[in-house]
């Protein structure tokens, strides 16, 4: 059974960056046919995709997030991680990491989440 | 981005009731659709996969239908543990886009 956990902080200063790790187990990062990806949730709203990553480094983003986004892959550790740059208020949410075939955007599994406040 | 639209945003419903949750997609989807239901402070489970297809898992009175524009989500006789919130989500477009979700109460 695939497990997700999302580590990092959980106060980010405006302006600063947002970085998260999401470590894999239960399976290698590297099975080819499924993307990795980021998913958030501001308190009391909806579900706003991110982006994803495919195991060679391969990635796609929400143009929404206008480029302040940047996912990587680390196989060795069998974690991807999300930087978020110049963090408003606005980004204020609960950040889930999930699995998804690279086929398609089906969420089949989904980290816990955590939350992240941006705020000085 | 496909704007994905749910109806109702909230509803009440009774142990047994059968309940009907609508999405609508801004543009045709095929049947790239897929459901999820959220318990609060959890993450959301997937439900139901390419419009119709039950995850494994999820129990049979959870159904899904529809192709193009038009989507339904069924439960067929409401249990107590069916509470929640559910979204839709199109998979059509990699600018993956969600409904606003369908808060759902027992009474």
């Amino acid at each position: 059974q695939v497990q997700l956990q999302e580590s990092g902080p959980g106060l980010v200063k405006p302006s600063e960056t947002l970085s998260l790790n999401c470590t894999v187990s239960g399976g290698s990062i590297s099975r080819t046919s499924y993307y990795w990806g980021w998913i958030r949730q501001p308190p009391g709203k909806g579900l706003e995709w991110i982006g994803s990553i495919y195991y060679t480094g391969s990635t796609y983003d929400n143009p929404s997030l206008k480029s302040r986004v940047t996912i990587s892959v680390d196989t060795s550790k069998d974690q991807f991680s999300l930087n978020l740059r110049s963090v408003t208020a606005a980004d204020t949410a609960v950040y889930y990491c999930v699995r998804h075939l690279a086929a398609g955007g089906t969420f089949e599994y989904w980290g816990q989440g955590t939350l992240v406040t941006v705020s000085s | 981005d496909i704007q994905m639209t749910q109806s109702p945003s909230s509803l009440s419903a009774s142990v047994g009731d059968r309940v009907t949750i609508t999405c609508r997609a801004s543009q045709s989807i095929s049947s790239y659709l897929n459901w999820y239901q959220q318990k609060p402070g959890k993450a959301p489970k997937l439900l139901i996969y390419a419009a119709s297809t039950l995850q494994r898992g999820v129990p049979a009175r959870f159904s899904g239908s529809g192709s193009g524009t038009d989507f339904t989500l069924t439960i067929s006789s409401l249990q107590p543990e069916d509470y929640g919130t559910y979204y839709c989500q199109q998979s059509d477009s990699i600018s993956y886009t969600f409904g606003q979700g369908t808060k759902l109460e027992i009474k």
